[in-house]
């Protein structure tokens, strides 16, 4: 059972390159989330969703764009990326209804140049 | 615009202390309250959480104390020992419905031998 994978580890891009997060979850998990970690800002929710094929805004969606084609995956992209989403992004799931716990991976750390 | 404030930044004890972090919320729409723990290199995991119905909970050497009126909880490590050195994390949700937390800033612990 690995709980929430997130691929890559590590990546650096160049300004204006494009990407692609994924996240995988085998929990069966309907709730998913996609975080930045920032020092001194916590971490701060990007887009979520509460179901496949459903997606919604966070608190700081600009320059991201989101897809949950089938419920186990999460996809977050970086359309023309820029130093400013220099960031370690971290992804959870969350099993609907309660006070369930959000899961998280272990974080992809991304650099801008 | 943060929704919860957390304190202080960075905090160091030495084995046997007591660190406290302490957290601060302004909507009182709020109704769960988790504590995440955070180490180098791994994603954030629950630790212990409490409802703002209940004034304190004990998990092991974990407390969480609450106060509604004051909209303000913080977390208790007591005997805190060196492998309770990481990031801890206070947040709060807004919604059932989707899960969605509102993250601390984080607080950095390290325990000295």
């Amino acid at each position: 059972n690995a709980g929430v994978t997130q691929t890559p580890k590590f990546r650096v891009l160049k300004t204006g390159q494009s990407m692609t997060l994924l996240c995988a979850q085998d929990m069966n998990h309907e709730y998913m989330y996609w975080y930045r970690q920032d020092p001194g800002m916590g971490l701060r929710l990007i887009h979520y969703s509460v179901g496949e094929g459903t997606t919604a805004k966070g608190e700081v969606p600009d320059g991201y764009n989101v897809s949950r084609l089938k419920k186990q995956n999460f996809l977050l992209g970086l359309e023309s990326a820029a130093p400013s989403q220099t960031s370690v992004y971290f992804c959870a799931s969350k099993a609907a209804g309660g006070n369930q716990p959000q899961h998280f991976g272990d974080g992809t750390r991304l650099s801008i140049l | 615009q943060q929704q919860v404030k957390q304190s202080p930044q960075s905090l160091i004890v030495q084995k046997g202390g007591i660190p406290i972090i302490n957290c601060a919320y302004e909507n009182t729409a709020f109704d769960y309250f988790p504590w995440y723990q955070q180490f180098p290199g791994k994603g954030p995991a629950l630790l212990i959480a409490i409802r703002p119905d209940v004034s304190e909970k004990k998990e092991g050497r974990f407390t969480i104390s609450f106060n509604k009126s004051a909209k303000q909880f913080s977390l208790h490590i007591m005997d805190s020992q060196p492998g309770d050195s990481a990031t801890y994390f206070c947040a709060a949700r807004g919604s059932s419905n989707t899960g969605k937390l509102i993250f601390g800033q984080g607080t950095t612990l390290q325990v000295k031998p």
